[in-house]
């Protein structure tokens, strides 16, 4: 079974800061995907990067990129230029790539992204 | 840009009651899950449902739960006797293709029950 863990339950970071959300992951499937998810306090999910295990570089999507590292099985959140609007819940997921795959979400980290 | 929808957004229900929360996924997706997310806690995965059948589910979806996909748009999820546990946000997804292959799941902007 797949576990994501997320040991930070908040974290606090000044706008234009950088900031890193922390993710392990727990599979024995060699073939998996990672994501991050959004969720503002309007409750909604937002889907902001993906991470493929077999992909060699690490994923960006504009302010977002992915600090992939297998062998550490970790897949942290770098939020470059924190804005105020980033101030949400982080959730980091994980699905397999083989059968009927579903996303395992860990508890989550509140970001709060102060002037 | 094509979205998930579901309604209602906030549904209030007294115990024992039955609930049928529907959800529109976007159109060319093939591949719907239901996920629930009790107020302050992680997403859970409780179904996913794939050429008109369920392909998978947890064991929060026992007998009390159904899905249905009653036409070529709509997907329900019906709790037959509501509990008041079941009161959580219900979040309805849809993919292209399953997996990790690079396709995400759109979520859609959740149904809120409250069970009292």
């Amino acid at each position: 079974a797949q576990k994501i863990t997320q040991t930070q339950p908040g974290m606090f970071v000044q706008e234009k800061e950088a900031v890193t959300l922390d993710c392990t992951y727990d599979t024995s499937d060699p073939s998996y995907g990672l994501f991050w998810y959004k969720q503002p306090s309007s409750g909604e999910m937002i889907f902001l990067i993906y991470q493929g295990s077999y992909d060699q570089q690490n994923a960006t999507e504009g302010r977002y990129s992915l600090n992939f590292q297998k062998a550490r099985k970790s897949a942290n959140l770098v939020i470059s230029a924190s804005q105020l609007g980033d101030s949400a819940m982080y959730f980091c997921a994980m699905s397999l790539t083989q059968g009927y795959s579903t996303l395992t979400f860990g508890k989550g980290t509140m970001l709060l992204v102060s002037p | 840009e094509p979205e998930v929808t579901q309604t209602p957004s906030h549904q209030v229900t007294q115990m024992g009651q039955e609930v049928i929360l529907r959800c529109v996924p976007i159109s060319n997706h093939l591949y719907f899950y239901w996920y629930r997310q009790i107020l302050g806690q992680k997403v859970e995965f409780l179904v996913s449902f794939y050429n008109n059948e369920i392909s998978e589910k947890s064991e929060i979806f026992d007998d009390q739960f159904s899905v249905e996909r009653p036409d070529g748009s709509n997907f329900t999820l019906k709790i037959r006797s509501t509990k008041l546990e079941d009161s959580a946000m219900y979040f309805c997804a849809s993919s292209e293709v399953t997996g990790g292959d690079s396709y995400e799941q759109y979520f859609g902007p959740g149904t809120r029950l409250t069970v009292t």
